[in-house]
């Protein structure tokens, strides 16, 4: 079943605490992209990458790193979290960009 | 800046038609995509308009003015489970970002 996987899809932790959220998809596309959603502010970009080994920033990126190691993989890495990163966040991957983009299940993060 | 625009609710009833608009202001353009997202679930995508006219998928169909920076969502013969949060979103094309509209909330009324 063609599938983006995200983990966990919940967590709770404390401010400056390391987290990692995996993204993993099964259907080869090159272009992957992380997204926090927010009420009333709606689906933000994050990061994104091209392919492996090529990242660049969205549109919200302070806080927050990625790598492309694998086509199939996309963490996204927290490395210090603050509470203004409490979030809803969606990992999704497509061909390319213009193209239809499919969604993980998305995470919930509380950050205390 | 790069922004989309869409209306923040829409209110129709079971069996009617409704449309949706969004206009963009992007500093490039691919194409214009729409996204359905109920409570609680991830969006999934409807339809994506690269050129100039009308797309149709069943009952919903999408329609894109690249000169007036602006399209539309059209949802017919409403039912009940079209209840939902639809977003309208850009590829720029310059730097493949994309860029997503705060969202239409639509309500049906029976």
């Amino acid at each position: 079943e063609a599938q983006v996987t995200q983990n966990p899809r919940y967590l709770i932790t404390v401010t400056g605490k390391k987290l990692t959220v995996t993204c993993s998809q099964n259907m080869n596309h090159e272009y992957m992209s992380w997204y926090r959603q927010d009420p009333g502010l709606g689906l933000r970009q994050i990061y994104y990458s091209m392919n492996v080994e090529v990242t660049d920033k969205g549109d919200v990126p302070e806080g927050y790193k990625v790598s492309r190691k694998e086509k199939r993989n996309f963490p996204l890495i927290l490395e210090s979290p603050s509470p203004n990163q409490t979030s809803l966040y969606f990992c999704a991957s497509s061909f390319r960009s213009a193209e239809t983009q499919y969604f993980g299940p998305g995470t919930r993060l509380l950050v205390l | 800046g790069q922004s989309l625009e869409q209306p923040s609710e829409v209110t129709a009833v079971e069996g009617a038609i409704v449309q949706i608009n969004c206009t963009y202001q992007t500093s490039g353009f691919y194409g214009l995509s729409w996204y359905q997202q109920h409570d609680g679930g991830a969006p999934t995508f409807l339809s994506y308009n690269a050129l100039d006219g009308l797309e149709e998928t069943g009952r919903f169909s999408s329609f894109l003015s690249r000169s007036d920076s602006y399209g539309y969502l059209l949802l017919q013969e409403l039912q009940m489970k079209d209840s939902a949060s639809y977003f309208c979103a850009v590829s720029s094309g310059i730097d493949d970002k994309i860029i997503f509209g705060k969202g239409t909330r639509l309500h049906i009324l029976p």
